[in-house]
């Protein structure tokens, strides 16, 4: 069974401030990490998909870093707005075809 | 604009019935999923089909559960008979054929209430 950690499991952060999560996942045979954004009463969207190691992506004020030897992935928001609140997911892929989801890290920014 | 369309989006139902949630993929991807969101289990992955056929449906229960793809444009998941453990949202997604390193994208879920 392949485990995928997501840590924490939630966080509460002032509106301003910065953050950031992270996503530990079994090294071998890994394939693409994704991280998708989960807001209440609507559907997961996807915010980056990564697949080289040192790979970062940035979209706006979210930015996100891979590291495929060791296995795990961070996201980082700079400074957090009420929008942000989320849960955020992180989604190894494997080379079997084998796509595993992490339990969420669940964010609050206080306004 | 393209997205993936499910239907219904809220079902409510007896204890004993059939329910089959349908899913429209996005026209082009040849990559669906379905997924069961609970309070338990978060984003619990139910099966994927590519190009039609199941790839995996290990995270289905097989006694009650059956997913199938009749054709490009419609994927079926349907329950029979259903149980009140069964409540949940279900969601679809699909994706492209290079769907292990390209995103996903996810319907607005169908909420079902087993009573």
């Amino acid at each position: 069974i392949l485990n995928v950690e997501q840590s924490p499991q939630s966080l509460h952060v002032q509106e301003g401030d910065s953050t950031n999560f992270t996503c530990s996942f079994p090294s071998s045979n890994f394939y693409a990490l994704h991280w998708y954004r989960w807001e209440t009463a609507k559907s997961p969207e996807a915010l980056f998909v990564m697949t080289l190691n040192g790979d970062e992506k940035k979209k706006g004020r979210i930015s996100a870093t891979l590291n495929t030897k060791e296995g795990y992935s961070y996201l980082y928001i700079k400074g957090s707005q009420p929008e942000d609140s989320a849960t955020y997911l992180c989604a190894p892929a494997f080379s079997n075809y084998q796509l595993i989801w992490g339990a969420g890290t669940k964010l609050i920014i206080k306004p | 604009d393209a997205r993936v369309t499910q239907t219904p989006r809220h079902k409510v139902t007896e204890m004993g019935q059939e329910v089959t949630m349908r899913c429209q993929p996005i026209l082009g991807h040849n990559t669906v999923f379905w997924y069961r969101q609970t309070m338990m289990q978060g984003l619990e992955l139910l099966a994927y089909f590519r190009n039609r056929a199941p790839l995996d449906d290990s995270g289905m229960p097989k006694d009650r559960f059956s997913a199938e793809m009749p054709d490009a444009t419609l994927a079926t998941l349907k329950i029979q008979p259903s149980e009140p453990r069964d409540s949940a949202v279900y969601f679809c997604a699909s994706g492209l054929p290079e769907f292990m390193n390209t995103e996903a994208f996810f319907g607005q879920g169908t909420r079902l209430t087993v009573v």
